[in-house]
């Protein structure tokens, strides 16, 4: 069975500072990872997506991830905060097309004047 | 602008009232989803329909009842709820479930309340 974890639930960073939020898989057989982000009151969007080969993939809003293989993980980073990147943060696994997506729990990034 | 749009946004209704949540998408997705979501947690899957067939039901209780018009629309028939299913139900759409990597297109949502 899948599972995702996202190791802390709570982020409070300054604005202009750098952010990494962690998520870690666990699955038996290739999978595609996600980044959703579902800012207060509104549905989620998503922010960046692995398929296949490079494993640093950019996103929407200046956001990237790195996929490690070997350490099952795909932790989000930004270089530079603002405050409208306050939101909830989903990470998402899904190991094939017919599967279903499978959310972690979810990092509250709070960014502070 | 959201390509998933659902109405209403706010339902405030009683044990014993039935309403409808309406969801509507336009990008010729054939893959449409009802997700549930409480506050400060995840999205819980409840339906999928595929095709305009439902594909999956998470085991949802039977005073939720899910409906496919066509391939634009969904809709989530309500009766009888329970406090504990206020929530914010998400709508949401894929191109389709099989061939391509599933990437979901979520609404705004319908913030539901059960007095």
């Amino acid at each position: 069975a899948q599972s995702v974890t996202q190791l802390d639930s709570q982020v409070p960073v300054f604005e202009e500072a750098p952010v990494e939020l962690r998520c870690n898989y666990s699955s038996s057989v290739s999978v595609y990872l996600f980044w959703y982000v579902q800012y207060p009151n509104q549905g989620l969007q998503l922010l960046l997506k692995y398929l296949s080969g490079s494993t640093l993939v950019k996103g929407i809003n200046g956001f990237e991830a790195e996929f490690n293989k070997s350490q099952t993980s795909f932790h989000l980073r930004k270089p530079s905060v603002h405050i409208s990147d306050t939101a909830e943060y989903f990470c998402a696994v899904k190991r094939t097309s017919y599967d279903k997506v499978i959310f972690g729990p979810g990092t509250s990034l709070s960014v502070i004047p | 602008d959201t390509e998933v749009t659902q109405t209403p946004k706010h339902l405030v209704m009683g044990m014993t009232n039935k309403k409808s949540l309406k969801c509507e998408q336009h990008m010729g997705h054939r893959a449409m989803y009802w997700y549930k979501q409480k506050a400060k947690k995840p999205p819980e899957l409840m339906f999928v329909y595929s095709y305009e067939k439902l594909s999956i039901n998470e085991s949802v209780p039977s005073r939720f009842s899910p409906e496919c018009p066509n391939s634009s629309l969904l809709n989530l028939h309500l009766h009888a709820l329970q406090p504990e299913d206020s929530a914010l139900y998400l709508c949401a759409s894929s191109q389709e479930r099989g061939g391509n990597t599933g990437e979901l297109f979520f609404g705004e949502g319908s913030r539901l309340t059960v007095l």
